[in-house]
């Protein structure tokens, strides 16, 4: 079965610094990676996906992950870190199932705090 | 363009009854998927529809059940509660199923607290 690692459960940065967050994956089959964050009470807003192809993806707000197939890994990285990007956030994977739905499987997740 | 809208938003319920949470997906979008997300975890997948049709589960007991409309909007059912349902409800819309990866869109959820 499918499952996700995230290793850091909390991390803190200074503002303007940079920021890189883990994952590892573990599926047998070609990966289909995501990351979401999560405000306070919010729903999940996707940043990036990762479903074929260059393996460095870009995303919304300045985030990129980049796909290590060798370390089964999706890290989530922002060369400068703002107040505003203090949430949790989600490493996935998406699995294509038997009756043809898809499902993703989350990691815990990663409570990223911002220090002024 | 309105993203997926859950309702109610939050609600609280007791022990032993049942409860409806609903969802309606993004325009365009019609296959719908249900999360549960306890409080400090990543959310879990319940069910996935499509065309009114389930096509996918997750490792939810059968008190659970969903279901799909002609208009694609979603609701979750939940039977017999037990206070471990206390959890934040996520649908999450996408705009098909298949063979394939896809997004998926989440709304805002549903805080059920069961006392």
């Amino acid at each position: 079965a499918q499952s996700v690692t995230q290793p850091d459960i909390h991390i803190t940065v200074s503002e303007g610094a940079s920021l890189e967050l883990r994952c590892n994956y573990s599926y047998g089959a070609t990966p289909y990676l995501f990351w979401y964050v999560q405000s306070p009470g919010q729903g999940l807003q996707l940043l990036l996906k990762y479903f074929s192809g260059d393996t460095l993806v870009q995303g919304i707000k300045g985030f990129e992950a980049e796909f290590k197939r060798s370390q089964s890994s999706f890290n989530l990285r922002k060369p400068s870190v703002h107040w505003s990007d203090a949430a949790e956030y989600f490493c996935a994977v998406g699995e294509v199932l038997t009756g043809g739905g898809n499902k993703l499987t989350f990691g815990t997740g990663t409570q990223l705090k911002v220090e002024l | 363009d309105a993203g997926v809208t859950q309702s109610p938003t939050h609600l609280i319920k007791t022990r032993g009854q049942h409860v409806t949470l609903r969802c309606s997906p993004i325009s365009g979008h019609k296959s719908v998927s249900w999360y549960q997300q306890v409080l400090g975890q990543g959310p879990q997948f319940i069910f996935q529809y499509y065309e009114k049709e389930e096509r996918g589960r997750g490792n939810f007991p059968d008190r659970f059940s969903a279901r799909q409309f002609p208009n694609y909007s979603s609701e979750l059912n939940v039977n017999a509660l037990l206070l471990g349902d206390s959890a934040l409800y996520l649908c999450a819309s996408s705009v098909h199923t298949g063979t394939g990866p896809y997004e998926q869109y989440f709304g805002p959820g549903t805080r059920l607290t069961v006392t």
